[in-house]
């Protein structure tokens, strides 16, 4: 099946610095992209949408000004928590699709902030 | 949405066969149901779906309900690299161009 990798797969950040997530497609295109977020315990909870060339579409409650994304191609999405706290510790979690009936899933970033 | 209702947990033995129901009693006739199952620690992976008919794949099968409002995952021989959450999952886009609405999962732990 395609493959979706994410890096880091784990950070630990100071609070107050920003955090990049990078979400690749490795060997699919992906026009859309979708970020989620996972509380220890919780299910994946939808946090927006990225669309390549873009902007992404938030879900209600989630700051676009503090969770930054860009689909810069087709294949890469980015997600950058700014001035992070340690609310924001959290796993997050992309995926792809290549327009088939199937998501593929990224292997999630655990982000810790001190 | 259709909202979808799965048991909080579920045990099975090693080799056994596993049932994971799933009730969608307000599913539209365009909804595609949908199985993921994420491991510990790692995001979620693609397991089955189907619209009206039983399917199977490697991974498992997929038993629908005449009504459609109810469906059963079946691993048919579990093995302790099956412990994960699976995700049952109504889409109304069969090509998943839309996010998926995770509920809460039924968490399938397996004993040897």
């Amino acid at each position: 099946g395609a493959v979706v990798s994410q890096h880091p797969s784990r950070v630990i950040c100071k609070s107050g610095t920003s955090v990049k997530i990078e979400c690749r497609s490795l060997d699919f295109q992906a026009t859309t992209m979708f970020w989620y977020r996972q509380f220890p315990k919780q299910s994946l909870m939808l946090m927006a949408t990225s669309n390549e060339g873009s902007k992404a579409t938030y879900e209600q409650g989630v700051e676009k000004d503090k969770f930054l994304i860009n689909h810069a191609s087709l294949t890469l999405s980015t997600l950058t928590v700014t001035s992070a706290h340690p609310e924001d510790s959290s796993f997050y979690i992309c995926s792809a699709t290549p327009g088939s009936y199937e998501q593929y899933f990224g292997p999630g970033t655990r982000l810790t902030v001190t | 949405d259709a909202k979808t209702t799965q048991p909080n947990s579920m045990e099975s033995n090693e080799e056994e066969p596993v049932h994971l129901p799933c009730n969608h009693s307000t599913i539209s006739g365009t909804d595609y149901i949908h199985w993921y199952r994420q491991l510990p620690s790692q995001g979620p992976e693609y397991v089955i779906h189907g619209l009206t008919s039983n399917v199977n794949n490697r991974m498992a099968s997929l038993a629908i309900a005449e009504d459609r409002k109810s469906s059963t995952l079946i691993l048919h021989r579990a093995t302790l690299r099956d412990a994960a959450v699976y995700y049952c999952i109504l889409d109304s886009n069969s090509n998943s161009g839309y996010a998926l609405n995770f509920g809460k999962g039924t968490s399938l732990l397996v004993t040897p």
